[in-house]
């Protein structure tokens, strides 16, 4: 069946731009998670949606990322102000409750030039 | 902070030949341990897992991996590789009590020459 899918699979952007990452879930998962994996690095924890509502963001790094999720099922990640340190992949997982196993979408590649 | 810990960025080895990649993390407290692996260009697939019960579990693709409550270890092992398993390899650990996120290894690049 149908993944995790996230789109676009590759973002250029100039920094001081507005960009957003979407990621469609696999269909019934109530969890959504974001990651960012940095070159050469393990995915570092963003945020977690249980359903509509974000139930833990002590990962995003400040106030430039945030995340939505309005309706339980395809979330948005969206980042003010780029800078050239925000590039990396960015991944989006999901799993069928809070604590089944995650799965994971190709990601996102964000570079900031 | 909580860590997990994987030593090795690289691991060369031989078609055929055993494979050890290490994984330690930093607290005794309880844990949920997973190890995921990553495809070139593709994204991460779950290896295996180890929730409770046993400390052998054993996972897809012949992988097995074995807790180490003493020495907070949990180290991925094949008895004999392929070339298709040359890919990168995450060690995550979930702490109980620490909500639902994964903290990952920062990967160990498994390399299968003939």
């Amino acid at each position: 069946g149908a993944g995790v899918s996230q789109t676009p699979s590759n973002k250029v952007t100039e920094k001081g731009k507005y960009v957003e990452l979407r990621c469609d879930p696999i269909s019934g998962h109530t969890a959504l998670y974001w990651y960012r994996q940095s070159l050469g690095q393990g995915p570092e924890f963003l945020i977690y949606f249980q359903g509509t509502g974000a139930a833990d963001d002590s990962g995003l790094p400040n106030d430039r990322f945030f995340a939505v999720r309005p309706e339980g099922s395809v979330s948005t990640l969206k980042i003010q102000r780029t800078e050239r340190g925000d590039s990396a992949v960015y991944l989006c997982a999901s799993s069928l409750t809070g604590d089944s196993p995650l799965h994971f979408g190709n990601g996102t590649r964000l570079t900031v030039t | 902070a909580q860590s997990v810990t994987q030593l090795d960025s690289q691991v060369p080895v031989f078609e055929e030949a055993p494979v050890e990649l290490r994984c330690n993390y930093s607290s005794s407290v309880s844990v949920y341990l997973f190890w995921y692996v990553q495809y070139p260009n593709q994204g991460l697939q779950l290896l295996l897992k180890y929730l409770s019960g046993s400390t052998l579990v054993k996972g897809i693709n012949g992988f097995e991996a074995e807790f180490n409550k003493s020495q907070t270890s949990f180290h991925l092992r094949k008895p004999s590789v392929h070339i298709s398993d040359t890919a990168e390899y995450f060690c995550a650990v979930r702490w109980t009590g620490g909500g639902n996120k994964l903290t990952f290894g920062t990967g160990t690049q498994l390399k299968v020459e003939l």
